[in-house]
Formats: structure tokens, sequence, C-alpha cells
């Protein structure tokens, strides 16, 4: 089982749809998660944080499922913007860090 | 906004020859990573580094690699003899205590 796995896309969307992403990781032990965003050719960005009690910037809600191991990110009303590739990534415990393989999402006009 | 800066941003080298890649990590940051990204596939950590040592490393970071910060400042990653798979994205990446890395830009290594 990889240690972070990712939905593998693409994912087409229209703008202003609703999309979800999901990410299941295999180390229990993990403590902390997080979905950065990477533009083509360009460095990974942080997006936001994932908690367990789940947390909200602006059009973006990432939840945590710590008995699952699972995490999400749901982005409302996309923009053509958002159209990158979304990272999955956990830290094992602060010296360690993994990237799932990524989903790419296309926002179209 | 201070930022992680990365030089060069492109290098071409020889199969065998030895690179360095340079970072400079944000100023007050403790902890400092090296990973790569091969064209197409995923962002893979390399290593990691606090307190003037190595804390952790993957498999791929074999005697081949090395890692320093020899002056408080830069963070380099050596590659001693390099393979055509070597070829690859490298970002440096930095964080305080706090759980947040920022990633430099990415120096692109191309080995013929």
């Amino acid at each position: 089982r990889k240690e972070v796995e990712q939905d593998p896309g693409p994912f087409n969307v229209p703008e202003g749809a609703t999309v979800a992403f999901n990410c299941t990781y295999s180390n229990s032990a993990s403590q902390s998660f997080f979905w950065y965003r990477q533009d083509c050719r360009k460095e990974p960005k942080l997006l936001m944080s994932v908690y367990s009690s789940g947390n909200e910037d602006g059009r973006f809600t990432a939840q945590l499922n710590r008995a699952s191991q699972y995490i999400s990110l749901l982005i409302r009303d996309s923009k053509l913007s958002d159209s990158a590739t979304y990272l999955c990534v956990v830290d094992t415990g602060g010296f360690k860090t993994i990237f799932g393989a990524g989903t790419r999402l296309f926002v179209k006009a | 906004e201070p930022e992680v800066t990365q030089t060069p941003s492109h290098q071409v080298t020889q199969m065998g020859q030895e690179v360095i890649l340079r970072c400079v990590p944000i100023s007050n940051h403790l902890y400092f990573y090296w990973y790569r990204q091969i064209l197409g596939q995923k962002v893979e950590f390399l290593v990691s580094f606090y307190n003037n040592e190595i804390s952790e490393k993957s498999e791929i970071f074999d005697d081949q690699f090395s890692v320093e910060r020899p002056d408080g400042s830069n963070f380099t990653l050596k590659i001693r003899s390099t393979k055509l798979e070597d070829s690859a994205m490298y970002f440096c990446a930095s964080r305080r205590q706090e759980e947040t890395q920022y990633f430099g830009p990415g120096t692109r290594l191309l080995v013929l």
C-alpha cells in the first residue's frame, strides 16, 4: 500500500462547480496533514493545514478522519485560477514528509 | 515576505560530474529539507536536517548525496557522481518550530 494515496484524476470541471479530492495515508502514527497546490513546473505552495476538527478557508474546506486515515479537500465555486495539481502531504513526525502523487484539476470556462 | 531561494535555477552537467545545489532558507527557520521531483512524477523526500545534522533520509539519499550547512545561511545538496536518473527538479524547503514548510523555486538538474 502506498504511504499516501490520492484520487488519480484528472478532474475536469466547469467554473462554479464543487469538486472534492480524497486522500488516504498508511502510517497511523502520522501527525500533521496538509494540502499543497502545485502549478506546472513550480514549487509546491501550502494551501491549508488539515485538522481533525475540520477547517475552512474561503472556498476551501479540509477534513481529517484519523480513524479512517482519510483526508479530504473540498473546493466550492471553482475558478479558472484553481486549475493546478493538488498534493496531499503527510508529516510522519517532523522529519519526514510524504507527498501523494497529486490530483490534477482543470477548471474550464 | 521572506522566502526560500535556490541557485542555480537550471544546471546541465555531464554524467559522473559532481554538482552542488544551493539553498538559502528563511532566516529564522530551524528545519531544512531537500526533495526531488522527476518530470511527471511525485515530489519525493530526500533528507531533513536539524541542529547541524541529518534527522532523517530516504532510501534515495545514498552515499552519492550529502548535505551541508556551511555558514549558517546556505544549505547545500551535493551529488558526487551524477547519473542520468538524477535528472529532476530539486526543491529545498525550510520551517520553524511550526509545521508549515516553505519551498524554494527549485533547481532543474539535467544530467547528460
